[in-house]
């Protein structure tokens, strides 16, 4: 089966840090995306590692181990408007290409 | 910037009717999908679409669901005979394919409730 995990909610205060992670169990494996969806939106592509290793953008970075089947987001410096849900993705490309979706994480940020 | 647009962004249906949820997707992409959010529930991927055909679908997309891309810039989701639990926020998104083709663009989505 194919399976993603990821701690439901998430609280926190403005100018803190906090981590979401995702541990992953899929037949296929490309990389791993991380999307951020507010209440009554779509969701927004947020990062993708392919690769073992930190990506960072701005107060957002992403970090993935294939063998451990493991990968986090980690937030900086939260601002209010970072309250949201986030979800870790498997992207599978190739021939069968579909992204497989976490449950989703809600973050409240509180003043 | 390019987007992803939708229509209708509502839709109300009546068990056992058809609906049509259209898309126009970025106009250089590739690759077409769509989703669907039940409230307060995870993304459900349903079907990727590639060059005129599906590349992909889940066990959600039987045959109650059939895709069609009809013209250049339309990208359309069909649902027979609708039931209750068809009640969801659908979703498409697109993505340009080539090395950058793990980003997908979603557009806003459509609401649809089925009484």
């Amino acid at each position: 089966g194919q399976s993603l995990e990821q701690p439901s909610e998430v609280t926190a205060v403005e100018g803190a840090i906090v981590q979401i992670n995702c541990t992953y169990q899929t037949s296929g494996f490309y990389g791993l995306s991380w999307y951020q969806q507010h209440d009554g939106g779509a969701p927004t592509f947020l990062s993708y590692n392919a690769l073992d290793g930190l990506e960072e953008t701005g107060r957002f970075s992403s970090f993935l181990s294939r063998s451990d089947s493991y990968g986090y987001l980690l937030l900086q410096e939260l601002q209010m408007k970072d309250s949201a849900s986030y979800f870790c993705a498997v992207w599978n490309a190739g021939n069968n290409r579909k992204l497989i979706w976490g449950l989703g994480t809600s973050l409240a940020v509180n003043p | 910037e390019p987007e992803v647009t939708q229509t209708p962004s509502h839709q109300v249906t009546q068990m056992g009717q058809e609906v049509i949820l259209r898309c126009v997707p970025i106009s250089n992409h590739l690759y077409f999908y769509w989703y669907r959010q039940i409230l307060g529930q995870k993304v459900e991927f349903l079907v990727s679409f590639y060059n005129n055909e599906i590349s992909e679908k889940s066990e959600i997309f039987d045959d109650q669901f059939s895709v069609e891309r009809p013209d250049g810039s339309n990208f359309t989701l069909k649902i027979r005979s609708t039931k209750l639990e068809d009640s969801a926020m659908y979703f498409c998104a697109s993505s340009p394919g080539g090395q950058a083709d793990y980003e997908q663009y979603f557009g806003p989505g459509t609401r649809l409730t089925v009484t």
